[in-house]
This record gives structure tokens, sequence and C-alpha cells, in this order.
């Protein structure tokens, strides 16, 4: 799977979009681009994923650059709650038991501040 | 409906030591994980289920962990003469299915066991 580049930490004020980008520059063409996110001693849970199409869904959306290299997750009204760490992970997924495993990075640490 | 659950949160243990991880993944999802998380840092493959068998356990750091699924739902992973860099949080996540559609994949993870080897 392809390899992604995220910033450490961001900041966000309550309210206000939360833009969380991802390099993703080796993806392949049946690679997907998936975002989870880890709330403190929980475990990753999933936000959306998304091909080369713009993505939303009840929690985010996600935007995919149109040669495929980057994409920014973007929940529209931050609250505290969304305090986490995001991960981009890139992920073909295989019509055979091999390789869907996730390889998660470090992510990105997102404090929502009030 | 019930999540994926793992038992116990916490084990505390000492060195040398056997433990045993158990997770009861999500009624009927055919795909079951387990990751292993070091502090400050993302989880790390260890292992998948398809079914009852081993597809990949490639992430398995050496031969003292062992992972078995013997009726294709719960999972135990099992590390023996435990040592004080086994100690992490293990975390378990189940798939509808590993093959097909990009959603089918989506995984569901469990809480989490905290593994304190002293």
């Amino acid at each position: 799977d392809a390899k992604t580049t995220q910033p450490t930490s961001m900041d966000c004020a309550e309210g206000r979009a939360a833009n969380l980008p991802c390099n993703h520059s080796t993806i392949s063409g049946n690679e997907y681009v998936y975002w989870y996110r880890q709330i403190h001693s929980q475990g990753p849970q999933y936000i959306i994923h998304g091909l080369k199409n713009n993505e939303t869904n009840e929690m985010a959306s996600l935007i995919i650059t149109e040669d495929r290299k980057s994409s920014t997750l973007i929940l529209p009204h931050a609250t505290l709650r969304d305090t986490a760490v995001y991960y981009c992970i890139v992920r073909g997924v295989m019509n055979n038991n091999a390789g869907n495993m996730l390889t998660f990075g470090g992510g990105t640490r997102l404090m929502v501040k009030p | 409906g019930a999540g994926v659950s793992q038992t116990p949160s916490n084990k505390v243990t000492e060195k040398g030591k056997y433990v045993e991880l158990r997770c009861d993944p999500i009624s009927g999802h055919t795909a079951l994980y387990w990751y292993r998380q070091s502090l400050g840092q993302g989880p790390e493959f260890l292992i998948y289920f398809q079914g009852t068998g081993a597809a990949d356990d490639s992430g398995l750091p050496n031969d003292r962990f062992f992972a078995v699924r013997p009726e294709g739902s719960v999972s135990t992973l099992k590390i023996q003469r435990t040592e004080r860099g086994d100690s992490a949080v293990y975390l378990c996540a189940s798939s509808l299915r590993s093959s097909g559609g990009a959603r089918a994949n989506e995984q569901f993870f469990g809480p989490g066991t905290r593994l304190t080897v002293l």
C-alpha cells in the first residue's frame, strides 16, 4: 500500500471547519483513501473513504485532488468531541485474501479548542 | 447492535508469563484482525483471519505470538514468555468480509486490551 504523509498536529477552534491534509503521491489506480480517527483510550473509528470522487457522509467530507496525490478530510463544524488522532490510509481493495490489513502512519493529532 | 468486544480491558503480568487476550467480533463478520499499538504510535498489523484460517500472519513479531479462531467467530491472541517490550494496547477489528467492495472491508475496532509486562 502507498505511504501517506500527514502533519503531526493541528489546532482548530470549536465550531469552525477542520481541514486535515494528507499526501499520498505514490497512490496507484486501484487504491482507495480511507480515514479513521482514534479518540483517546478507544479503538480507531472509520470515518469515510473514497477512490477519486469527493465523498460526504454524516461525519465528514473527503476531497481528493484530480491527480489523486493528496486529499483533505473536512469536519465542517468541529466540536470538542472531535479531538482525536486522525489517520489517512491508502489501501488496495483486493478480491482475494491478501493485503486487507490497514497500514497506519503516525496520523494528525487534532485538538479542538473552545 | 453490539460492537467488537475485547477482554480483559487491562492485563498486568510478569516477564516470562503466558497471556491470552480475547476478541469477540461483530456477529456475522467473517474477517478478523489483530493490531498492536505502542504509546504514541499508530496501530501495527499482527494477523488476519478469514473464517477459521489465518490468511496473513506476516505481522506477528516472533514465534512467541500465536492466534486462533477455531469456530470462525471468537479469536484468542496468545503470547508466550512475555517480555517488557510486549507492553502495548492490543486491538482487534472485524469486517463483514475481506474481499469485494470497499465498504465491505470497513473494519470495526474494539476498545483494546492494555497489556503491561512488569
